[in-house]
């Protein structure tokens, strides 16, 4: 089973600033078998990005994904007051296996 | 609207029975794959299960193969998950989402999951 692993756990930033997710496969996925979410507290997630870099309908383009293999990425350019969430990278193997998320919290 | 409701869920004694479901409304059911994704409280995001749009390919992660068991019903634009012998890790709140589209013999994944219900909390203990 492919298990993904988010870095970093926290992330403390001011709106306004440059948000880099990380998300690291322990082996190759197809770039199109992976995808982000975004989830507020009290909230169902809500898809941002499939296949590694095409937003989802409605999604801000602050929002870009990026990768291959086994290290993909996903940058808010600026953070706004309402991307202030958990993130999770999926991937679409034999298991549709999830991170174990990265917050991103107002410093 | 596009909207998927689950009920279902409630409180329930380890070894004990639970069936959710999920109603959907505002697109053709019968033409998209689903799944079933949980929460336990406080922690991360798990994929349980997932079905194809005519019900004749259905997958489990380990941690529920055998124990639950995935169903839809196109006629009444439902998703079910019948859940047995539960145990306090089970505890969660369970939500189905929309997986990809699929008509005339053909699928045409997007390999994200873009329609979520708000989910239905289920807690397992004495």
């Amino acid at each position: 089973e492919i298990v993904l692993t988010q870095s970093p756990g926290t992330l403390s930033l001011s709106p306004g600033e440059r948000a880099t997710l990380s998300c690291r496969a322990s082996q190759s996925v197809s770039s199109s078998y992976l995808a982000w979410y975004q989830q507020k507290p009290g909230q169902a997630p809500r898809l941002l990005i499939y296949g590694a870099s095409s937003r989802a309908t409605g999604i801000p383009d602050r929002f870009s994904g990026s990768g291959s293999g086994t290290d993909f990425t996903l940058t808010i350019s600026r953070l706004e007051p309402e991307d202030f969430a958990v993130y999770y990278c999926q991937q679409y193997g034999s298991s549709k296996t999830f991170g174990q998320g990265t917050k991103v919290e107002i410093k | 609207e596009v909207q998927l409701v689950e009920s279902g869920g409630g409180l329930v004694q380890p070894g004990g029975s639970l069936r959710l479901s999920c109603a959907a409304s505002g697109f053709t059911f019968s033409s998209y794959e689903m799944n079933w994704v949980r929460q336990a409280p406080g922690k991360g995001l798990e994929w349980v299960s997932y079905i194809s749009s005519s019900g004749s390919t259905i997958y489990y992660a380990d941690s529920v193969k055998g124990r639950f068991t995935i169903s839809r019903d196109n006629a009444k634009n439902s998703l079910y998950l019948q859940m047995n012998s539960l145990r306090a890790e089970d505890t969660a709140v369970y939500y189905c989402a929309r997986d990809s589209y699929c008509s005339g013999g053909s699928c045409y994944p997007i390999y994200g999951m873009d329609v979520w219900g708000q989910g239905t909390t289920v807690t397992v203990s004495s």
